[in-house]
């Protein structure tokens, strides 16, 4: 089955110390969105891809960065975690950037201690 | 600015019908998506509408009227499993999806 793929799906990480998480998909999809979402929160989204062209949204911090190496795989790299970062991070893709639908993967819950 | 409003939370009886609603100012228009997410997991697609009028999938429809700036969320003969939070997105101008805070429904037996 074609799909989008987090992992981990859980990320434990101290106030401070990088962490990476990865997605990638099978959906042979050009675009490729990273989101954050709060507890109860619309999810927001940080950046997109389409192709390689990367798309930063104005309010996301410095602290997050991203990485897409080929059309399959995406990653999210936070910097310096905060406890403010801790969130489910949610990676979704769609075929175009217009009407699309796009389709999200399971999530990865970062706690940061 | 860009405004999506739904309920915070709403409260059904398992076997009835659930009406969700929500209404949006966007920079332009170019469709709306609801989404169903349960606790701790990502959304997933329910529907989309882009035009004006019904559109049914199953027990679950989704209603447009663009001049209203309104969209519905129609759940019917509810079952304990569509407890959930449900999202209202809409795609403005540019093709940025704008989300709603999500709608909790709560499924009572």
């Amino acid at each position: 089955d074609a799909m989008v793929i987090q992992n981990p799906r859980y990320q434990v990480t101290q106030f401070g110390k990088p962490v990476t998480l990865s997605c990638s998909q099978t959906l042979n999809h050009n675009v490729m969105y990273w989101y954050q979402q709060k507890s109860s929160q619309a999810p927001k989204l940080l950046f997109h891809y389409y192709d390689k062209d990367f798309n930063n949204e104005a309010d996301t911090p410095d602290n997050f960065q991203s990485r897409r190496p080929n059309t399959s795989f995406c990653f999210l790299d936070i910097r310096s975690p905060g406890l403010g970062d801790a969130a489910m991070y949610l990676c979704a893709t769609s075929g175009g950037r217009a009407t699309d639908t796009q389709y999200f993967g399971p999530g990865t819950r970062l706690t940061v201690l | 600015g860009q405004n999506i409003d739904q309920p915070t939370e709403m409260t059904a009886t398992e076997g009835a019908i659930v009406q969700i609603n929500c209404t949006y100012q966007t920079s332009g228009f170019n469709g709306l998506f609801w989404y169903q997410q349960h606790a701790g997991e990502a959304p997933t697609f329910l529907s989309y509408n882009v035009l004006d009028g019904l559109e049914e999938k199953g027990r679950f429809s989704s209603f447009l009227s663009r001049s209203k700036g309104y969209s519905y969320l129609l759940l019917k003969e509810l079952q304990m499993k569509d407890s959930a939070s449900y999202l209202c997105a809409v795609k403005d101008s540019n093709y940025q999806l704008i989300w709603g805070a999500g709608t909790k429904l709560i499924i009572k037996p």
